[in-house]
């Protein structure tokens, strides 16, 4: 069964510039979550899709946002990117349910310069 | 708003010393409990989770955790710590039925040889 996939596994944009960035979860996995990990924040959360629509939603400003697709692919986009933006974005799939744990992929280490 | 915290940011131990990482978390609720570990350039990846049941788990690589209803706790043990568990651990909260997982700011382990 193949992992969660992220791409691109790097990515390097300059400040000011918009950055999209894909997941693909688990096969027959309906949710997908996003997160940003930095040295200094450790993971801080900032959405959560199930079903193509947002179910959550972190303290992020709308400069990110994201979609779910129909085959549960999902994006995120980042918009007037700034040097604080730089981290690692990592996604997570998980089935439904209330009881569920998440699998994560290796992620997309992003650089804005 | 739910939160999770732990309370050491990097812990540095012997090998065969035992390790016992703080987690905490603030809701009142029905929670799911999770210890992730993510090793050096590697994703993270599941420890061992709680979700009802006796509260004390026992999960992958001898590690084991105690849930405290009492003390909103769970804390991650392990009794003898091996060169191979220098890694950074996180505790994260998964509370409701939206699958909004929360993550602790994660505790840097390593473990001298």
């Amino acid at each position: 069964k193949a992992g969660v996939t992220q791409t691109p596994r790097y990515l390097i944009k300059t400040r000011g510039q918009q950055v999209t960035l894909s997941c693909s979860p688990i096969s027959g996995h309906r949710s997908v979550s996003w997160y940003q990990q930095t040295p200094g924040q450790g993971l801080q959360f900032l959405f959560e899709y199930f079903s193509e629509t947002q179910r959550n939603k972190g303290n992020f400003p709308g400069r990110f946002s994201g979609r779910q697709f129909s085959n549960s692919r999902s994006e995120m986009n980042v918009s007037t990117l700034e040097l604080g933006d730089s981290a690692l974005y990592l996604c997570a799939s998980s089935s439904q349910g209330t009881v569920t744990e998440a699998f994560f992929g290796q992620g997309t280490r992003l650089t804005v310069v | 708003a739910q939160s999770v915290s732990q309370h050491n940011h990097h812990v540095i131990l012997s090998e065969a010393a035992s390790l016992e990482l703080g987690c905490n978390y603030s809701y009142g609720g029905t929670v799911n409990l999770f210890w992730y570990v993510q090793y050096p350039g590697q994703h993270l990846q599941l420890l061992l989770k709680y979700f009802s049941g006796d509260p004390l788990v026992k999960g992958i690589k001898g590690f084991e955790a105690e849930f405290i209803k009492s003390k909103f706790s769970f804390n991650l043990r392990k009794p003898s710590v091996q060169w191979s568990d220098t890694a950074e651990y996180f505790c994260a909260v998964n509370a409701g039925a939206n699958n909004d997982m929360r993550f602790g700011a994660g505790t840097r382990l390593t473990v001298k040889p």
